[in-house]
């Protein structure tokens, strides 16, 4: 198994609907969750982390945490045409806290 | 300056010569990252450097990569007798300890002819 795993998508949403992009982990031990943004011809952006279960907020995103299934959530609230980009996740490798290990990302596509 | 400089933007070098790509840090952060992405491909983890520790070569696809780093400063990434797979964006990212989140440079846009 692959030490996160994103749906590659692409994934297309409505203007103005919740975008949900979601990633899985295999080690238990992580301790900290990254959500990056990368525009098609630009270098990652981060954009949230989260290091307790439950939600995060900020903005129209919410990051979620579920330590005991090991997935970790970005939901896109009102979502518009400017989020169309690729999403990756990312967290430490075998609980290494410094170096991280990227999922693949999830293209999301905003229809207006 | 405020986040992760790297030279050059662009660079197209012909089969077979050397390159060097250089990245700066944001000031503070204690480790540094490379990695390349191919066209519509994620990002392939090369080197990493932590302070004055041995740095973390196990990402480098073959001898002609090399990367050095001056304590907490510059970083340089070499590659010797480009090859046209090499061709690919080369990403830098400094890392804020505190949180361990990564912060990316512009990347370096690398053709090989």
């Amino acid at each position: 198994q692959k030490e996160v795993e994103q749906n590659s998508g692409p994934l297309s949403v409505p203007e103005g609907a919740i975008a949900s992009l979601n990633c899985t982990y295999s080690d238990r031990g992580s301790q900290s969750f990254f959500w990056y943004r990368q525009y098609s011809g630009k270098s990652p952006e981060l954009i949230m982390f989260i290091y307790s279960n439950g939600d995060k907020e900020d903005g129209r995103f919410t990051a979620q945490l579920n330590k005991a299934s090991q997935y970790v959530s970005l939901l896109i609230r009102d979502s518009q045409p400017s989020d169309s980009a690729t999403y990756l996740c990312a967290l430490p490798w075998r609980s290494v806290n410094e170096k991280l290990t990227f999922g693949t990302g999830t293209r999301l596509t905003i229809i207006p | 300056g405020a986040g992760v400089s790297q030279s050059p933007s662009n660079k197209v070098t012909e089969k077979g010569k050397d390159v060097e790509l250089r990245c700066d840090p944001i000031s503070g952060h204690t480790a540094l990252y490379w990695y390349r992405q191919r066209l519509g491909q994620g990002l392939e983890f090369l080197i990493y450097f932590q302070g004055n520790s041995a740095p973390d070569k196990s990402g480098l696809p073959s001898d002609r990569f090399s990367a050095e780093r001056t304590g907490e400063s510059v970083s340089t990434l070499t590659i010797q007798r480009t090859q046209q797979e090499d061709s690919a964006v080369y990403l830098c990212a400094s890392i804020f300890h505190r949180y361990n989140a990564q912060y990316f440079g512009q990347g370096t846009r690398l053709t090989v002819t």
